[in-house]
C-alpha cells in the first residue's frame, strides 16, 4: 500500500513569495496519477492539478505541478492573499489516497 | 454551473444508521462516476466509496466495507450513502465529489459539494 508524505507540514511565507510544496510516495505512482487540491477553512477542497502537471479548469497559471515516480512538487510562483490554505496531494494510480496536507500560512 | 448539495448528516449513536444524499445539477449526472470522500474534524481527506455512472462498478474503502452502501438514482440526479453500524471514528464531514471522466473513472475529483457533518456519539 502506497503511503504519501507531504512536506513541510507548515510553510510560513509572505504574499508575493514563491511556495514549493513536496509530496513523496512510498512507491512509484503509476502514470503520474497525482493530483493536488487546495482547501480553505470551512470550504470543500478545490482541484488544482491532475496528472501531476495539468492545471484544472480555471486555475491560475501561478500554480504548477511537476514530478514523477515517487517525488512530486506543487509550486505557487507568487503567493496571492487568497492562496493561504491547506494543500493536499492525492495519488490515484491505485486505491485513491490523500496525503496529510501542507498548510501555507502568512508569515 | 455544476452544483452538488449534500444532506442527511446529523448526530447518531454508535451502532446507528444514517443515509446521506447528494443532489446534483448543472451537468449530465448519469454520465459521471460519483464518490464520497470524508474528513474527520481537523484531519485530512479520506476516500470512502465510488460508483460508476450506471452503477455497474462500486468500490469501498476497507474502513467502511460491509457497513456502508453507495447507490445512485440517475432519474433523480441523486447520489446516496447508506451508513450502518456507525462508529465514533466515522465522525466526519462527508463530501460528494464528481469524477471528471465521463464513461470511466479517473479517481480524482473535479467538483465537490460543501459537505454534511456526521457525528457519531452517545
Amino acid at each position: 500500500e502506497i503511503v504519501l508524505t507531504q512536506s513541510p507540514g507548515t510553510l510560513s511565507l509572505s504574499p508575493g513569495e514563491r511556495a514549493t510544496l513536496s509530496c513523496r510516495a512510498s512507491q512509484s505512482v503509476s502514470s503520474s496519477y497525482l493530483a493536488w487540491y487546495q482547501q480553505k477553512p470551512g470550504q470543500a477542497p478545490r482541484l488544482l492539478i491532475y496528472g501531476a502537471s495539468s492545471r484544472a479548469t480555471g486555475i491560475p497559471d501561478r500554480f504548477s505541478g511537476s514530478g514523477s515516480g515517487t517525488d512530486f512538487t506543487l509550486t505557487i510562483s507568487r503567493l496571492e492573499p487568497e492562496d493561504f490554505a491547506v494543500y493536499y496531494c492525492q495519488q490515484y494510480g491505485s486505491s485513491p489516497l490523500f496525503g496529510p496536507g501542507t498548510k501555507v500560512d502568512i508569515k | 454551473e455544476v452544483q452538488l448539495v449534500e444532506s442527511g448528516g446529523g448526530l447518531v449513536k454508535p451502532g446507528g444508521s444514517l443515509r446521506l444524499s447528494c443532489a446534483a445539477s448543472g451537468f449530465t449526472f448519469s454520465s459521471y462516476s460519483m464518490n464520497w470522500v470524508r474528513q474527520a474534524p481537523g484531519k485530512g481527506l479520506e476516500w470512502v466509496s465510488s460508483i460508476s455512472s450506471s452503477s455497474s462498478y462500486i468500490y469501498y474503502a476497507d474502513s467502511v466495507k460491509g457497513r456502508f452502501t453507495i447507490s445512485r438514482d440517475n432519474a433523480k440526479n441523486s447520489l446516496y450513502l447508506q451508513m450502518n453500524s456507525l462508529r465514533a471514528e466515522d465522525t466526519a464531514v462527508y463530501y460528494c465529489a464528481r469524477d471528471p471522466l465521463g464513461t470511466s473513472s479517473s479517481w480524482y475529483y473535479d467538483y465537490w459539494g460543501q459537505g454534511t457533518l456526521v457525528t457519531v456519539s452517545s
